[in-house]
């Protein structure tokens, strides 16, 4: 079946900007993570949704940043303001269900010129 | 908070070589521990997972050990081979107080090269 979909799969935009990042999950699957991955770096946890609970938000950054989830499936990332530090690429992944196996998506690289 | 520290950071071997990648982890509550691939510009790929009541798993020509009371884990490749060139992550999930937690925690990466 069809894998863990992101888009775009590159972005470019001016510092100030809004930019929004869209995840589709592979089918069935109630967790949805996002990760931001910086240029030669491991991978930072964002935000987490399971099911129809309150999403784990810990990882968010600053207040620029959101995310949902609506109907359960399909997730966007929305980064406002964006600034230069925001640049990287960010990684969505899913699983069946909570400490499941994770798979994840090709990304979206973010820049921000 | 959780943290998960990931040894070496470079990693050369020749073909045909054993490669063995090591991570600790702070919190005793974590409960699973998956391995990941990614190669350049390339999505990380589950390769092996582990749970906190398993001691080792094998998978081929992949082994990931777990010691709990050392907290620390550490992934094997045998008659490693050039196509296993990349990063490697280690990564973990916090288990606080019977609540299993979904996000991983990732060590900072090895970038293995196997020369031919």
């Amino acid at each position: 079946g069809a894998g863990v979909s992101q888009s775009p799969s590159n972005k470019v935009t001016e510092k100030g900007k809004d930019v929004e990042l869209r995840c589709d999950p592979i089918s069935g699957h109630t967790a949805l993570y996002w990760y931001r991955q910086s240029l030669g770096q491991g991978l930072e946890f964002l935000i987490y949704f399971q099911g129809n609970s309150a999403p784990d938000k810990s990882g968010l950054p600053s207040d620029r940043f959101s995310a949902e989830r609506t109907g359960g499936s399909v997730s966007t990332l929305t980064i406002q303001r964006t600034q230069q530090e925001d640049s990287a690429v960010y990684l969505c992944a899913s699983s069946l269900a909570r400490n499941q196996p994770q798979h994840f998506g090709d990304g979206t690289r973010l820049s921000i010129l | 908070g959780e943290n998960v520290e990931q040894h070496p950071s470079t990693l050369s071997v020749q073909e045909g070589d054993s490669a063995v990648i090591k991570c600790t982890y702070s919190d005793s509550a974590s409960n699973y521990f998956p391995w990941y691939k990614q190669e350049l510009g390339k999505r990380p790929q589950l390769i092996i997972d582990i749970r906190s009541n398993v001691g080792e798993k094998k998978d081929q020509r992949i082994a990931v050990t777990l010691n709990k009371t050392a907290k620390h884990f550490s992934l094997h490749i045998t008659e490693t081979q050039p196509e296993d060139s990349a990063v490697y992550f280690c990564a973990a999930i916090l288990n606080a107080g019977g609540t299993s937690y979904g996000k991983l925690t990732f060590g900072q990466g090895t970038i293995l090269t196997v020369h031919p």
